[in-house]
Protein backbone atom coordinates (compact mmCIF):
# COMPACT_ATOMS: atom_id res chain seq x y z
CA UNK A 1 0.00 0.00 0.00
CA UNK A 2 1.63 3.32 -1.05
CA UNK A 3 1.78 5.84 1.76
CA UNK A 4 1.85 9.31 1.98
CA UNK A 5 3.66 11.61 -1.07
CA UNK A 6 5.01 14.39 -0.76
CA UNK A 7 6.65 16.88 -3.54
CA UNK A 8 8.86 18.42 -4.13
CA UNK A 9 11.22 17.17 -1.98
CA UNK A 10 13.73 19.80 -1.24
CA UNK A 11 12.20 24.13 -2.61
CA UNK A 12 14.41 26.78 -2.71
CA UNK A 13 13.00 30.01 -2.62
CA UNK A 14 13.51 33.74 -2.57
CA UNK A 15 11.85 36.31 -0.21
CA UNK A 16 8.52 37.71 -1.29
CA UNK A 17 7.62 34.25 -3.63
CA UNK A 18 4.95 31.96 -3.12
CA UNK A 19 4.84 28.23 -3.07
CA UNK A 20 2.51 25.46 -3.62
CA UNK A 21 3.45 22.42 -2.18
CA UNK A 22 1.74 18.98 -2.60
CA UNK A 23 -0.07 16.02 -0.76
CA UNK A 24 -1.22 12.87 -1.96
CA UNK A 25 -2.65 10.58 1.10
CA UNK A 26 -2.51 7.14 1.63
CA UNK A 27 -5.71 5.46 -0.85
CA UNK A 28 -8.67 5.72 1.38
CA UNK A 29 -7.96 8.67 3.46
CA UNK A 30 -10.03 11.41 3.45
CA UNK A 31 -8.31 13.56 6.15
CA UNK A 32 -5.02 15.15 5.64
CA UNK A 33 -3.37 17.49 7.90
CA UNK A 34 0.06 19.64 7.18
CA UNK A 35 2.57 20.41 9.89
CA UNK A 36 5.68 22.97 9.70
CA UNK A 37 8.81 21.59 12.06
CA UNK A 38 11.76 23.70 12.61
CA UNK A 39 14.65 22.98 14.85
CA UNK A 40 13.77 23.63 18.51
CA UNK A 41 9.91 24.10 17.59
CA UNK A 42 8.62 20.23 17.24
CA UNK A 43 5.59 19.83 14.63
CA UNK A 44 3.48 22.67 14.71
CA UNK A 45 -0.27 22.28 13.30
CA UNK A 46 -0.80 24.31 10.22
CA UNK A 47 -4.39 23.19 9.11
CA UNK A 48 -6.66 20.37 8.49
CA UNK A 49 -8.65 19.17 5.29
CA UNK A 50 -11.55 16.59 5.54
CA UNK A 51 -13.67 15.84 2.32
CA UNK A 52 -12.38 19.38 0.81
CA UNK A 53 -12.89 21.48 3.79
CA UNK A 54 -11.07 23.13 6.33
CA UNK A 55 -11.94 21.02 9.68
CA UNK A 56 -9.59 22.78 11.64
CA UNK A 57 -6.59 25.68 12.08
CA UNK A 58 -3.87 26.31 13.94
CA UNK A 59 -2.14 30.11 14.51
CA UNK A 60 0.06 30.55 11.58
CA UNK A 61 -0.67 33.72 9.73
CA UNK A 62 -3.36 33.69 5.80
CA UNK A 63 -0.09 33.91 4.49
CA UNK A 64 -0.60 29.77 4.91
CA UNK A 65 -3.62 28.75 2.92
CA UNK A 66 -4.56 25.09 1.49
CA UNK A 67 -7.15 23.34 -0.12
CA UNK A 68 -8.40 19.47 -0.34
CA UNK A 69 -9.48 18.04 -3.52
CA UNK A 70 -12.41 15.63 -4.57
CA UNK A 71 -9.77 12.80 -4.33
CA UNK A 72 -8.45 13.68 -1.21
CA UNK A 73 -4.94 15.19 -2.60
CA UNK A 74 -4.23 18.28 -0.68
CA UNK A 75 -2.12 21.62 -1.69
CA UNK A 76 -0.46 23.89 0.66
CA UNK A 77 0.17 27.40 -0.79
CA UNK A 78 2.32 29.90 1.55
CA UNK A 79 2.21 33.71 -0.36
CA UNK A 80 4.98 36.82 0.46
CA UNK A 81 7.59 34.23 1.80
CA UNK A 82 10.23 34.98 5.06
CA UNK A 83 13.11 33.84 5.84
CA UNK A 84 11.22 32.57 9.02
CA UNK A 85 9.41 30.12 6.78
CA UNK A 86 12.27 28.10 5.87
CA UNK A 87 11.45 24.90 7.29
CA UNK A 88 10.43 20.95 6.98
CA UNK A 89 6.60 20.91 5.82
CA UNK A 90 4.76 17.80 6.66
CA UNK A 91 1.57 16.18 5.66
CA UNK A 92 -0.09 13.32 7.45
CA UNK A 93 -3.34 11.36 6.05
CA UNK A 94 -5.72 9.31 8.05
CA UNK A 95 -9.38 8.36 8.08
CA UNK A 96 -10.72 11.03 9.14
CA UNK A 97 -13.89 9.45 10.29
CA UNK A 98 -13.41 10.71 14.42
CA UNK A 99 -10.00 10.63 16.84
CA UNK A 100 -8.44 7.66 17.80
CA UNK A 101 -7.09 6.99 14.60
CA UNK A 102 -3.39 7.48 13.75
CA UNK A 103 -1.63 9.75 11.10
CA UNK A 104 0.58 8.70 8.96
CA UNK A 105 3.43 10.91 7.61
CA UNK A 106 5.00 12.00 4.27
CA UNK A 107 8.49 12.38 4.15
CA UNK A 108 8.45 16.26 4.05
CA UNK A 109 9.55 19.12 1.96
CA UNK A 110 11.92 20.97 2.80
CA UNK A 111 11.71 24.55 1.93
CA UNK A 112 14.74 26.93 2.28
CA UNK A 113 14.39 30.65 2.14
CA UNK A 114 16.79 33.19 0.55
CA UNK B 1 1.29 27.54 25.88
CA UNK B 2 2.86 24.30 25.35
CA UNK B 3 0.37 21.82 25.66
CA UNK B 4 2.52 18.87 25.78
CA UNK B 5 5.62 18.90 26.97
CA UNK B 6 8.60 16.45 26.64
CA UNK B 7 11.14 18.00 29.33
CA UNK B 8 14.11 15.64 28.54
CA UNK B 9 15.89 16.78 25.05
CA UNK B 10 18.04 13.53 25.04
CA UNK B 11 18.51 10.06 26.52
CA UNK B 12 21.36 7.53 26.07
CA UNK B 13 20.69 4.15 26.91
CA UNK B 14 22.97 1.10 26.30
CA UNK B 15 21.66 -2.11 23.89
CA UNK B 16 20.00 -4.15 25.91
CA UNK B 17 18.51 -2.47 28.55
CA UNK B 18 15.11 -0.48 28.48
CA UNK B 19 14.11 2.62 27.39
CA UNK B 20 12.05 4.82 28.88
CA UNK B 21 10.92 8.02 27.48
CA UNK B 22 8.51 10.87 29.30
CA UNK B 23 5.50 12.79 28.12
CA UNK B 24 3.30 15.35 30.43
CA UNK B 25 0.59 16.93 28.86
CA UNK B 26 -1.85 19.69 30.18
CA UNK B 27 -4.90 19.64 28.33
CA UNK B 28 -7.97 17.45 30.41
CA UNK B 29 -9.91 17.14 27.17
CA UNK B 30 -6.45 15.14 25.64
CA UNK B 31 -8.25 11.51 25.12
CA UNK B 32 -6.33 9.97 22.74
CA UNK B 33 -2.42 9.88 22.88
CA UNK B 34 0.50 8.77 20.03
CA UNK B 35 4.37 8.13 20.02
CA UNK B 36 5.51 8.86 16.72
CA UNK B 37 9.65 7.65 15.85
CA UNK B 38 11.67 10.08 13.42
CA UNK B 39 15.22 9.37 11.51
CA UNK B 40 16.67 12.52 9.83
CA UNK B 41 15.49 13.27 6.67
CA UNK B 42 12.39 10.96 6.84
CA UNK B 43 8.99 11.95 8.07
CA UNK B 44 7.75 10.73 11.57
CA UNK B 45 6.85 6.79 11.59
CA UNK B 46 3.35 5.77 13.97
CA UNK B 47 4.73 3.88 16.74
CA UNK B 48 2.06 2.82 19.21
CA UNK B 49 -1.34 5.07 20.82
CA UNK B 50 -3.53 4.45 23.76
CA UNK B 51 -6.73 5.41 24.42
CA UNK B 52 -7.79 7.52 27.70
CA UNK B 53 -9.99 4.36 28.71
CA UNK B 54 -6.97 2.68 28.84
CA UNK B 55 -3.66 2.49 31.46
CA UNK B 56 -1.36 0.32 29.02
CA UNK B 57 -1.17 -0.86 25.62
CA UNK B 58 2.02 -3.03 24.65
CA UNK B 59 3.18 -4.05 21.15
CA UNK B 60 6.32 -5.65 20.90
CA UNK B 61 8.86 -4.38 22.58
CA UNK B 62 6.94 -0.90 22.93
CA UNK B 63 4.80 -0.44 26.10
CA UNK B 64 2.81 2.97 26.64
CA UNK B 65 1.30 3.38 30.03
CA UNK B 66 -1.13 6.37 30.60
CA UNK B 67 -1.34 8.08 34.30
CA UNK B 68 -4.51 10.10 33.10
CA UNK B 69 -4.63 11.36 36.87
CA UNK B 70 -0.72 12.83 36.75
CA UNK B 71 -1.40 13.66 32.87
CA UNK B 72 1.77 11.96 32.15
CA UNK B 73 2.47 9.03 29.60
CA UNK B 74 5.48 7.35 29.21
CA UNK B 75 7.15 4.97 26.37
CA UNK B 76 8.98 1.59 27.38
CA UNK B 77 11.11 0.17 25.09
CA UNK B 78 12.46 -3.25 26.14
CA UNK B 79 15.35 -4.26 24.83
CA UNK B 80 16.78 -1.18 23.34
CA UNK B 81 18.69 -1.55 19.86
CA UNK B 82 21.02 0.48 18.00
CA UNK B 83 18.38 0.90 15.23
CA UNK B 84 16.16 2.47 17.64
CA UNK B 85 18.11 5.81 17.76
CA UNK B 86 15.71 8.43 16.59
CA UNK B 87 14.10 11.37 17.62
CA UNK B 88 10.64 10.71 19.42
CA UNK B 89 7.65 12.53 19.35
CA UNK B 90 4.96 12.46 21.81
CA UNK B 91 1.25 13.40 20.71
CA UNK B 92 -2.33 13.92 22.08
CA UNK B 93 -5.46 15.15 20.64
CA UNK B 94 -9.14 15.20 22.01
CA UNK B 95 -12.70 15.03 20.37
CA UNK B 96 -14.11 18.36 19.23
CA UNK B 97 -12.72 21.07 17.89
CA UNK B 98 -9.99 22.75 18.46
CA UNK B 99 -8.41 19.91 20.39
CA UNK B 100 -9.43 17.73 17.70
CA UNK B 101 -6.04 17.84 16.09
CA UNK B 102 -2.70 16.69 17.29
CA UNK B 103 -0.15 18.42 19.68
CA UNK B 104 3.13 17.31 19.37
CA UNK B 105 5.52 18.23 21.94
CA UNK B 106 9.33 18.88 20.85
CA UNK B 107 10.70 15.33 20.65
CA UNK B 108 13.48 13.76 22.51
CA UNK B 109 16.15 12.14 20.89
CA UNK B 110 16.85 8.33 21.86
CA UNK B 111 20.57 7.22 21.17
CA UNK B 112 21.10 3.72 21.70
CA UNK B 113 25.29 2.65 22.43
CA UNK B 114 25.86 -0.84 20.73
Amino acid sequence: KAGVTQTPRYLIKTRGQQVTLSCSPISGHRSVSWYQQTPGQGLQFLFEYFSETQRNKGNFPGRFSGRQFSNSRSEMNVSTLELGDSALYLCASSLGGGNNQPQHFGDGTRLSIL
Amino acid sequence: DQQVKQNSPSLSVQEGRISILNCDYTNSMFDYFLWYKKYPAEGPTFLISISSIKDKNEDGRFTVFLNKSAKHLSLHIVPSQPGDSAVYFCAASGHTGANSKLTFGKGITLSVRP
